[in-house]
């Protein structure tokens, strides 16, 4: 079975400053998916950033970016000038959809507050 | 382009007692998937459909819980009868087969 680890569940960040959120994973499958996911008081949850684990290059999108080190099965996310409206929830999530019928398993989450 | 619809965004009921929470699919996505999410946690999969087959039901505790996709659409999640430990965020989300997960904004249920 697949596990996702979040081990940091909470950080904080200066206004406009770069912050990182570490996860780490463990599959025996080769082909999967990691995501991550934004989840604010609302409770919905938003797609930031998906990756293809067969991908080398590290997806981004505008201020978020990771660092995907398929050996060391780790995923991080970096956000780069921190906003107020990134305050939230941040899931790393784990989809692989050759023996895991594509259900998403997540980690326990990071409170990220971005304080002005 | 319309997101994942659900309803009701809040419910509170008393334990035993049953209810029932809807989800409205992006269209012409046939993957379908309720999550349950208790506090402090991450989403956990309930069950997911692909068109209005069950894919995968293992988590679903089938003594309480049911759902149903009847037309390949739309799809209703019930629990009979809700236990305290049912208080949850039931999130329902969407995709085509095998790729990214759109989700609704939540059913927050409180079972008192």
């Amino acid at each position: 079975a697949q596990t996702v680890t979040q081990s940091q569940p909470e950080m904080s960040v200066q206004e406009a400053e770069t912050v990182t959120l570490s996860c780490t994973y463990d599959t025996s499958e080769n082909n999967y998916y990691l995501f991550w996911y934004k989840q604010p008081p609302s409770r919905q949850m938003i797609l930031v950033i998906r990756q293809e684990a067969y991908k080398q290059q590290n997806a981004t999108e505008n201020r978020f970016s990771v660092n995907f080190q398929k050996a060391a099965k780790s995923f991080s996310l970096k956000i780069s000038d921190s906003q107020l409206g990134d305050t939230a929830m941040y899931f790393c999530a784990f989809m692989n959809w050759e023996t895991s019928g594509s259900r998403l398993t997540f980690g326990e989450g990071t409170q990220l507050t971005v304080n002005p | 382009e319309a997101g994942v619809a659900q309803s009701p965004r809040y419910k509170i009921i008393e334990k035993r007692q049953s209810v029932a929470f809807w989800c409205n699919p992006i269209s012409g996505h046939a993957t379908l998937y309720w999550y349950q999410q208790i506090l402090g946690q991450g989403p956990k999969l309930l069950i997911q459909f692909q068109n209005n087959g069950v894919v995968d039901d293992s988590q679903l505790p089938k003594d309480r819980f049911s759902a149903e996709r009847l037309k390949g659409v739309d799809s209703t999640l019930k629990i009979q009868p809700a236990k305290l430990e049912d208080s949850a965020v039931y999130l329902c989300a969407s995709s085509w087969p095998a790729d990214t997960q759109y989700f609704g904004p939540g059913t927050r249920l409180t079972v008192l």
